[in-house]
């Protein structure tokens, strides 16, 4: 079975700091692609940053980054000078090609960012 | 603006009682899916629609039914909803962007069932 797991429910972090959210998956396929969405108390789901696991190279997103270990099967996200609307759940996520095209996602880390 | 929109976005029921959620998507995205999202399980695929007419389950379809007639709308349909249906449901359509199945979702509609 292909599944995404993030080891930590909650993470807190002082405003202007960095924090990094950890997130591994399991799969057997070689083609496929990983997402990290942010929820706020808005509940509106939003894609942060995409990478794609045939690229070698970390994607990057503004404060956003990621720290992709292929043969770790890890994924990490890193946000930078954190900001008090950074606050929300944040689920990985991956598409493995093939099948219903369906996303598989991690169960969560709620952020809390501190002023 | 691109968007998808699902209605209604609050909805408190009783057991049993059919309801439908719609979805609606003005971006003529091909592939649209539902979720549900419950707390300590992220987000599970419900049904899954790559066309017209074309639709099959994801991972918890159990009491859900879809359709697809038009291209644009996937409403949920809860035959006889239970209680164990309570949770937030999403609705989203996709395309690919370099391969990667990129979804857009709705803003959720929270489903309370007595």
């Amino acid at each position: 079975a292909q599944t995404v797991t993030q080891s930590q429910p909650e993470m807190s972090v002082q405003e202007a700091e960095t924090v990094t959210l950890s997130c591994t998956y399991d799969t057997s396929e070689s083609d496929y692609y990983l997402f990290w969405y942010k929820q706020p108390p808005s509940r509106q789901m939003i894609l942060v940053i995409r990478q794609e696991a045939y690229k070698q190279q970390n994607a990057t997103e503004n404060r956003f980054s990621v720290n992709f270990q292929k043969a770790a099967k890890s994924f990490s996200l890193k946000i930078s000078d954190s900001q008090l609307g950074d606050a929300a759940m944040y689920f990985c996520a991956s598409h493995f090609q093939g099948g219903s095209e369906k996303l598989v996602f991690g169960k969560g880390t709620k952020l809390t960012v501190n002023p | 603006e691109a968007q998808v929109t699902q209605n209604p976005r609050y909805l408190i029921t009783v057991t049993g009682k059919k309801l439908t959620v719609t979805c609606s998507q003005n971006m003529n995205h091909e592939y649209m899916s539902w979720y549900r999202q419950d707390p300590g399980l992220g987000l599970r695929q419900i049904y899954y629609s790559m066309n017209v007419e074309v639709t099959d389950k994801g991972d918890v379809p159990e009491g859900y039914k879809v359709s697809r007639k038009e291209k644009r709308n996937f409403p949920l349909i809860l035959e006889s909803p239970s209680p164990n249906q309570t949770s937030l449901y999403f609705c989203a359509s996709s395309f690919r962007v370099s391969g990667a199945n990129v979804l857009t979702f709705g803003a959720g509609s929270r489903l309370t069932v007595l």
